[in-house]
């Protein structure tokens, strides 16, 4: 079956733009999170949706925002771009909410703020 | 609060060598925990987890509580296991903590 996917895989935005990163996770998985990964702070936890609702967020600024569809897909957005949100954003899905089964993730979105 | 640590940034070892990557947490409650593996232009992977009690591509992991330590061995490394390797909590609220990851070198 398909894994997640991740569009775009490649993205570059000038500061103050906002952007949207979609991902559409295996079929048959309700909860999809997402990460940040940088150098030098390693996977950090943005938030995590299961069944349309938000169940958690992590320390992120309120630019950082998603949502979930009704067929599982989600979509993550940052509005007014620093340089410093340039990292990659992943996606991963779950069968059940609360990661208690592990993930399976995307080959994330590389987003770059110049 | 939740806390994940692999104190080694970079191991290496020689094929057919044992391996030990090592993986401390911080948690209060009862964890989930997990190993996963990034190879060379892939994308991030499930290893194992410590609920299944699975051994995966050769590599085992026990979860010691009273250590609070879940370290990833395996006793005869081979040159495809390197990789980049993460240890992960997960507290059951919809959130994982990652460890930094450890770079794993198996020389020939």
């Amino acid at each position: 079956k398909a894994g997640v996917t991740q569009t775009p895989r490649y993205l570059i935005k000038t500061r103050g733009q906002q952007v949207t990163l979609s991902c559409s996770p295996i079929s048959g998985h309700r909860s999809v999170s997402w990460y940040q990964q940088t150098p030098g702070q390693g996977l950090q936890f943005l938030f995590e949706y299961f069944s349309e609702t938000q169940r958690n967020k992590g320390n992120f600024p309120g630019r950082f925002s998603g949502r979930q569809f009704s067929n599982s897909r989600s979509e993550m957005n940052v509005s007014t771009l620093e340089l410093g949100d340039s990292a990659l954003y992943l996606c991963a899905s779950s069968l059940a909410a609360g990661s208690v089964y592990g993930y399976t993730f995307g080959s994330g979105t590389r987003l770059t703020v110049v | 609060a939740q806390r994940v640590t692999q104190p080694e940034k970079l191991l290496s070892v020689f094929k057919g060598a044992p391996v030990e990557l090592k993986c401390n947490y911080s948690y209060s409650g009862s964890p989930e925990l997990f190993w996963y593996v990034q190879y060379s232009r892939q994308r991030l992977q499930l290893l194992l987890r410590h609920i299944s009690r699975e051994s995966i591509k050769g590599f085992t992991a026990d979860l010691n509580k009273g250590e609070t330590s879940f370290h990833l061995k395996k006793p005869f490394a081979q040159e495809e296991d390197s990789a980049m390797y993460y240890c992960a909590l997960s507290s059951g609220a919809g959130k994982s903590t990652f460890g930094d990851g450890t770079t794993l070198t198996v020389k020939p």
